[in-house]
């Protein structure tokens, strides 16, 4: 069956700009959270969305948003760029809320 | 919110050696476990996961995993390892019924043939 797929796999911005990424979960999973990964910070929770509604946030600034639409893909943005944002945004999809995650190959976003 | 700590940061050994990797989480409640793992340039993935039942997990791999409740710990083990297991290992956790899963720093292990 088809993994969770991102795209785009790669995206260069500039500072100040804003960025959407789009995020493809295994059909049937409800459940998709976003990751930001860094070699300073490691895998850092962003938020988490279930039917639509989003059950879990992490600890970033209002910059960064999300939603899921009715056939469960997600979309994230972060809006403002500054050059901290460059990371690997994983995402990835459950089919409950057990965390049973599969993730995807990620999102590499880098600011000029 | 849940957070996990592992133990080391880099592990080198030698091929057939046995590995340990550590992991301890701090959170009060019921919990899920997890160990995952990243090979150069591939994505993240399942190597295996405590629900509940026998605290000895098996997963991929030849990996086991053994969650112990009173020293809050969930460590990898293999008795061989082997070069192709080169990779960064992840710990994660979340409460039960909650996707607000977390991860630990991560161990790069590094195998020498």
């Amino acid at each position: 069956k088809a993994g969770v797929t991102q795209t785009p796999r790669y995206l260069i911005k500039t500072r100040g700009q804003q960025v959407t990424l789009s995020c493809s979960p295994i059909s049937g999973h409800r459940s998709v959270s976003w990751y930001q990964q860094t070699p300073g910070q490691g895998l850092q929770f962003l938020f988490e969305y279930f039917s639509e509604t989003q059950r879990n946030k992490g600890n970033f600034p209002g910059r960064f948003s999300g939603r899921q639409f009715s056939n469960s893909r997600s979309e994230m943005n972060v809006s403002t760029l500054e050059l901290g944002d460059s990371a690997l945004y994983l995402c990835a999809s459950s089919p409950g809320p057990a965390g049973d995650y599969t993730f995807g190959s990620g999102t590499r976003l880098t600011v000029v | 919110a849940q957070s996990v700590s592992q133990h080391n940061h880099h592990v080198i050994l030698s091929e057939a050696a046995s590995l340990e990797l550590g992991c301890n989480y701090s959170y009060g409640g019921t919990v899920n476990l997890f160990w995952y793992v990243q090979y150069p340039g591939q994505h993240l993935q399942l190597l295996l996961k405590y629900f509940s039942g026998d605290p000895l997990v098996k997963g991929i791999k030849g990996f086991e995993a053994e969650f112990i409740k009173s020293k809050f710990s969930f460590n990898l083990r293999k008795p061989s390892v082997q070069w192709s297991d080169t990779a960064e290992y992840f710990c994660a956790v979340n409460a039960l019924g909650n996707n607000d899963m977390r991860f630990g720093a991560g161990t790069r292990l590094t195998v020498k043939p």
